[in-house]
């Protein structure tokens, strides 16, 4: 357990949905990171937070992607209109910046999208 | 970010040394080398970094050739529970805002 926790573990949902993930970093870490995996390939970076600030989103992240940090602590990431491509698994990440650099990672959430 | 080639697997017998390579030929002078791991269905895992020195911690030690251009993560006496997707990642430093970029990595496989 990194201290890092992510819910829920899996969601199985519908093309067209709506899904949403919640990621509550280690509490003194002011960064917090998302990246996606797919299967066989590393993770791919999202976007990431500053305290609550995002700071900066790939392209990868497209306009059915919306990530918040609304108090600088826990992070959600919303996906509307689920397509099947979106199936990954969602990692969520946070680090101090400033020090040690080591980025911990939760157990991610695994999204089907049938 | 400096692009990084690995072997896509490797094998080690349980108790021996782990030698992972990694090729990072056009690594700039102020990019770092991350190492991290990521046993079947976890996060991943941060091992060790380094920018120009030889480093070591509690799991591992990295061992970078003097003109940067590649690496090696030793695991001096691999476990099964060292079966794991291997990442070499290159990264400038902090204000960049940390952000990894994972290549395909290398699959070590422990065996008994």
């Amino acid at each position: 357990d990194t201290g890092v926790s992510q819910n829920p573990r899996h969601k199985i949902t519908k093309r067209g949905q709506n899904v949403t993930f919640r990621c509550d970093p280690i509490s003194e870490h002011n960064r917090l990171y998302w990246y996606r995996q797919t299967l066989g390939q590393g993770p791919e970076f999202l976007t990431y937070f500053q305290n609550e600030a995002q700071l900066e989103k790939s392209r990868l992240l497209s306009d059915r992607f919306s990530a918040e940090r609304p108090k600088g602590s826990f992070s959600t990431l919303e996906i509307q209109r689920t397509e099947q491509g979106d199936s990954a698994m969602y990692l969520c990440a946070s680090c101090l910046a400033g020090g040690s650099d080591e980025q911990f990672f939760g157990p991610g959430t695994r999204l089907t999208v049938l | 970010d400096a692009k990084t080639t690995q072997p896509p697997s490797m094998d080690c017998a349980e108790g021996r040394a782990a030698n992972l390579p990694c090729n990072h030929s056009t690594i700039s002078g102020n990019e770092y080398v991350y190492w991290y791991r990521q046993i079947h269905s976890q996060g991943p895992q941060y091992i060790i970094h380094g920018l120009k020195n030889n480093e070591t911690n509690e799991m591992a030690s990295l061992i970078i050739t003097e003109d940067r251009k590649s690496s090696t993560l030793i695991l001096p006496h691999a476990t099964l529970r060292d079966t794991a997707v291997y990442y070499c990642i290159v990264r400038a430093d902090l204000e960049y805002g940390n952000k990894l970029v994972f290549g395909a990595g290398t699959i070590l496989r422990v065996k008994s």
